[in-house]
């Protein structure tokens, strides 16, 4: 079964600094897409960036990248010019489908922390 | 167009009520997940519809839990009869066939079960 795997229970960053979640992932799939959500107090989820497994160019939405190690099954965000607003839970999740089912797994989260 | 909406937002009930969720999804999306969200285990998938069928309900725990999706506007989570350590915040997300199209999450009901 897939799982996927957020190491970090806890993180902080100063604000305007750069912070970086790690994820990993275990599958023997090769087509898969991995997503990273936000989730502030107000419970919503929220996609931050998603990646595709067969790309080898690693995602980017404005300050959120992500670096992509495929063979390594890693999927780290990285958030730049961290902004108080960013402050939030960070799930990292694993979607795929095979064999007529439908798979989503997502870690346990990461607390992000930005102070000012 | 609105979002995933779910209610009650908050929920709090005795042991053994019978307690039922509701998710209205996304207009036009082909899939519906029902998550169980805490701290102890995270984000679990309970269930999930694929064009109102379920396909997958392997991670609903136990028999006191059932889910339906009557119409493509329309979905339930029900629990009978509660007990304490269902208390968690449940989620309903609905999204686009294929897979890789984004998840859009309701808001979540928090169930307390005294």
């Amino acid at each position: 079964a897939q799982t996927v795997t957020q190491s970090q229970p806890e993180m902080s960053v100063q604000e305007a600094e750069t912070v970086t979640l790690s994820c990993t992932y275990d599958t023997s799939e090769s087509d898969y897409y991995l997503f990273w959500y936000k989730q502030p107090p107000s419970r919503q989820m929220i996609l931050v960036i998603r990646q595709e497994a067969y790309k080898q160019q690693n995602a980017t939405e404005n300050r959120f990248s992500v670096n992509f190690q495929k063979a390594a099954k890693s999927f780290s965000l990285k958030i730049s010019d961290s902004q108080l607003g960013d402050a939030a839970m960070y799930f990292c999740a694993y979607r795929s489908f095979q064999g007529g089912s439908e798979k989503l797994v997502f870690g346990k989260g990461t607390k992000l922390t930005v102070n000012p | 167009d609105a979002g995933v909406i779910q209610s009650p937002r908050h929920e709090v009930t005795e042991m053994g009520q019978e307690v039922t969720l509701r998710c209205k999804p996304i207009s036009g999306h082909d899939y519906l997940f029902w998550y169980r969200q805490t701290m102890m285990r995270g984000l679990e998938l309970l269930i999930y519809f694929n064009n109102n069928v379920p396909i997958d309900d392997s991670g609903m725990p136990e028999d006191r839990f059932s889910a339906k999706m009557p119409n493509a506007s329309f979905s339930t989570l029900k629990i009978q009869p509660s007990e304490p350590r269902d208390s968690a915040v449940y989620f309903c997300a609905s999204s686009f066939y294929p897979f890789n199209e984004k998840l859009f999450f309701g808001s979540g009901t928090q169930l307390s079960v005294l």
